[in-house]
């Protein structure tokens, strides 16, 4: 199955501040089929990107997707106070579907 | 918009089946689309569990072998996880998702999730 490895662990940036986060496949994803979650404590993931760069259903722009093969970013332009959380990717291009282990995203 | 709601036992002993029901509202679970279990260990990272079909076909994770039953009432509108022979590795948020579906074609990753439900296994 394909690892995905998250980096950093956490990140700790100022409201205001882009927020970079890393996702590395331990294999190439086929077609790009890789997919970032938002989790908040206490709550489900949300679904914020899917195919590496679109963003889902009500998902404001200052969140973009990027990347290909093995390694994917996801940025945030300028961080608001609710998007301080947990990231996960995931990639759905090879059976069984995987995911990372996380970003937290914190305030400083 | 669908709308997913897991349940079931919060304690299970050790060596016992855990059994979680996910009941759909806002939409047909013979809608063509798959749903998915997916679960959390408490501060961990997300498993995919397996996924099922209306029509009854299901996949599963390799990891988890033959100890996964996912199965579905259509007359409830709802779909069940047994998960057999529990160790404490299995304690977790269990979560029921919807798989995304365009234009008749699915991909593996979820748009709708249920608020998840905690399934400790202890004695």
């Amino acid at each position: 199955e394909i690892v995905l490895t998250q980096s950093p662990g956490t990140l700790s940036l100022s409201p205001g501040e882009r927020a970079t986060l890393s996702c590395r496949a331990s294999q190439s994803v086929s077609s790009s089929y890789l997919a970032w979650y938002q989790q908040k404590p206490g709550q489900a993931p949300r679904l914020l990107i899917y195919g590496a760069s679109s963003r889902a259903t009500g998902i404001p722009d200052r969140f973009s997707g990027s990347g290909s093969g093995t390694d994917f970013t996801l940025t945030i332009r300028r961080l608001e106070p609710e998007d301080f959380a947990v990231y996960f990717c995931q990639q759905y291009g090879s059976s069984p579907p995987t995911f990372g282990g996380g970003t937290k995203v914190e305030i400083k | 918009q669908v709308q997913l709601q897991a349940s079931g036992p919060g304690l299970v002993k050790p060596s016992g089946t855990l059994s979680l029901t996910c009941a759909v509202s806002g939409g047909s679970i013979s809608s063509s689309n798959w749903w998915s279990w997916v679960r959390q260990p408490p501060g961990k990272g997300l498993e995919w569990i397996g996924e099922i079909y209306h029509s009854g076909s299901t996949n599963h994770n390799p990891s988890l072998k033959s100890r996964v039953t996912i199965s579905v009432d259509k007359s409830k509108n709802q779909f069940s996880l047994k998960l057999s022979s529990v160790t404490a590795a299995d304690t977790a948020v269990y979560y029921c998702a919807s798989t995304y579906c365009t234009n008749g074609v699915c991909y593996r990753f979820f748009d709708y999730w249920g608020q998840g439900t905690l399934v400790t296994v202890s004695s």
